[in-house]
């Protein structure tokens, strides 16, 4: 069956522009996740939403960063006034279940080049 | 500070040599416990996960783990490697409580040769 998809797969943005990304989880999918991975690094937790409602963002590096998923199916992680440290690759995550033990299965992300 | 340690960042390895990959995490109480893997060009995907029971847990592809409470570990094994493992391997750690969030590891990049 079809998986997590993500949009774009690359963007080039210049410093100070606008970015929104894209997920589309699985169907059905109550939990989604957001993560961030820098070169070399492994994901770092972004922000966590159990179908609409956002429970937990304590991984948004700033206020610059805005995530939302308003009909608790697609969501968009939204990055204004872009630094060349948010250059990584955003990746989607969705999970069947609402606790800690489901397993997340990943999208291909989103490759963020700002210059 | 928590956090998820993965002391190999590179292994290379001859075709049919046994893997051990480590991974250690500072969290204490309940955790639940994954390994994921990324081949090259693929999206991330689970090899294996423990929560509860049997501290020997066995994956896709013929990985196994063991979870060894008293030294914080959940060591990754294969006993015999293919080319196909190439590959980069990342141990996450739930912390359990109310957050749902995975902790990664740095990764550990495998390349196995034929």
């Amino acid at each position: 069956g079809a998986g997590v998809s993500q949009s774009p797969r690359y963007k080039v943005a210049k410093r100070g522009q606008d970015v929104a990304l894209r997920c589309d989880p699985i169907s059905g999918h109550v939990s989604l996740f957001w993560y961030q991975q820098a070169l070399g690094q492994g994901p770092e937790f972004l922000t966590y939403f159990q179908n609409e409602a956002q429970l937990d963002k304590s991984g948004l590096p700033s206020d610059r960063f805005f995530a939302e998923r308003p009909e608790g199916s697609v969501s968009t992680l939204k990055i204004q006034r872009t630094q060349q440290e948010d250059s990584a690759v955003y990746l989607c995550a969705s999970s069947l279940q609402a606790g800690g033990t489901g397993t997340q299965y990943f999208g291909p992300g989103t490759r963020l080049l700002v210059l | 500070a928590q956090s998820v340690s993965q002391h190999n960042h590179h292994v290379i390895l001859s075709e049919a040599a046994s893997l051990e990959l480590g991974c250690n995490y500072s969290y204490g109480g309940t955790v639940n416990l994954f390994w994921y893997v990324q081949y090259p060009g693929q999206h991330l995907q689970l090899l294996l996960k423990y929560f509860s029971g049997d501290p020997l847990v066995k994956g896709i592809k013929g990985f196994e783990a063991e979870f060894i409470k008293s030294k914080f570990s959940f060591n990754l094994r294969k006993p015999s490697v293919q080319w196909s493992d190439t590959a980069e391997y990342f141990c996450a750690v739930n912390p359990g409580g109310a957050t749902n969030k995975l902790i990664f590891g740095t990764g550990t990049l495998l390349a196995v040769q034929p």
